[in-house]
Order: C-alpha cells, then structure tokens, then sequence
C-alpha cells in the first residue's frame, strides 16, 4: 500500500527566506512523486512531478524537488518566498504500471499551508 | 480552452434529498477521478473510471455513485446525502489509463457541498 506524509501542517517563512515543504512517502515499489498547489477557492494545480527520470525535478514558479529513495522523501523547496506562494501544498504518490496497467490513483498527504509574511 | 468543469460550484442541501455533481472535461482524456477534501485528511479518491462504462471504487466510496456513459461526463451521485458527506469535491482528470500513474492529473475548480 502507498501513503505520503506531510511533516508540518502549517509552515511559515518571511518573504525571500527558503521554503521548505517536507513529505515522506511508503511505497513497496518504486513511485511516481507529485507535488500540487491549491489556491484559496481553486482546484488543485502540478508544481512538479518524479516519474523516475532525474532525481533532481524542477517545476513552475521557482519549486524544485529532490527524490532520495534511501530517505523515502521528496521535500519540496524554493529559494526565495514570494508572498504569492501562500497556498496549500500536497504531496501525492501514484505506483508504475503493473503488468501494463495502472490505475492512476493518486494518494495524497495532509497538506502544508503555506503562508508568507512581508 | 482545456479544463475540467463542475456544476454547481456551491450546494447547500438536506439529508436525504438525491443530487448530482456533473463533471465534464473536454481534453478527451480516458481516466477520471472523484476526491473529497477534508481538513487534515487531504484528498481521498472516491470512485474513479479508466474508460467509458469503467469505473471501480476508490478509498471511501460509501454513499456515492457514478456513471461513465460518455467519455468528457463523469458526474457523481450522492443518492441519499448525509451530513457527514460535508465537503469539497473535486472532479480530475488524466489522458490515458495506461501510463495515467505518471500523467498529470487536471482538477475542476471544486464542489463545496453542505447537508444540513
């Protein structure tokens, strides 16, 4: 069975400061790894994904993301906060194709609210 | 312009009252997925379809419903709904079930459903 845990359900940085959005995953084979962001009163938008490529993902609006399976994490960072990534952030994990197939199903963490001081 | 769309937005209802949340996604992709989304618990699929006429139920299923009659509609059914079926929904949607693990999956801007 596969699980994503948020460590954090709320996380605060000052503007320009690093973020860091942690995430831990179980999984018993090797997983696709995604990152989404939900703005107040939106649906849920990709930041970034692992489809088991290069460890070191880089996605939208200045996130990055590094796999390191002997960690089982997929922390989520960025360098420099800006007040317009105050949001909320899930971790998701979704298994390889077995046999050809996959289901797509996606399991999400907790969430991080994210918020942002000037 | 390639999206998701649900209907209504907003539902306030009372128990036991039948209602439907429509999902329609014009992207022709194959798979779709309900979640719900409650505070602390993050997303949780409900029922799920990888084709026309294919669904299969996801981790809480119990007291929903859905039809995959048309490739774009995948609408969700809360035949009797009680109060403990408060919450956002969102419908999602990816391009293929063969390789839907590694697609993005394309959320709907959200149902927020209260039973009174």
């Amino acid at each position: 069975a596969q699980s994503v845990t948020q460590l954090g359900s709320h996380v605060s940085v000052s503007e320009g400061a690093l973020v860091l959005l942690r995430c831990n995953y179980s999984s018993s084979v090797p997983p696709y790894l995604f990152w989404y962001v939900q703005y107040p009163n939106q649906g849920l938008q990709l930041l970034l994904k692992y489809t088991s490529a290069a460890t070191l993902v880089k996605g939208i609006n200045g996130f990055e993301a590094e796999f390191k399976k002997s960690e089982t994490s997929f922390h989520l960072t960025k360098p420099s906060a800006h007040m317009s990534d105050a949001a909320e952030y899930f971790c998701a994990v979704s298994l390889l194709p077995a046999g050809g197939t996959s289901y797509g199903k996606l399991t999400f963490g907790q969430g991080t609210i994210l918020t942002v001081h000037p | 312009e390639a999206q998701v769309t649900q209907n209504p937005r907003y539902l306030i209802t009372v128990t036991g009252k039948k209602l439907t949340v429509t999902c329609s996604q014009n992207m022709n992709h194959e798979y779709m997925s309900w979640y719900r989304q409650d505070p602390g618990l993050g997303l949780r699929q409900i029922y799920y379809s990888m084709n026309v006429e294919v669904t299969d139920k996801g981790d809480v299923p119990e007291g929903y419903k859905v039809s995959r009659k048309e490739k774009r509609n995948f609408p969700l059914i809360l035949e009797s709904p009680s109060p403990n079926q408060t919450s956002l929904y969102f419908c999602a949607s990816s391009k293929d079930r063969w390789t839907s693990g590694s697609n993005e999956q394309f959320f709907g801007p959200g149902t927020r459903l209260t039973v009174l």
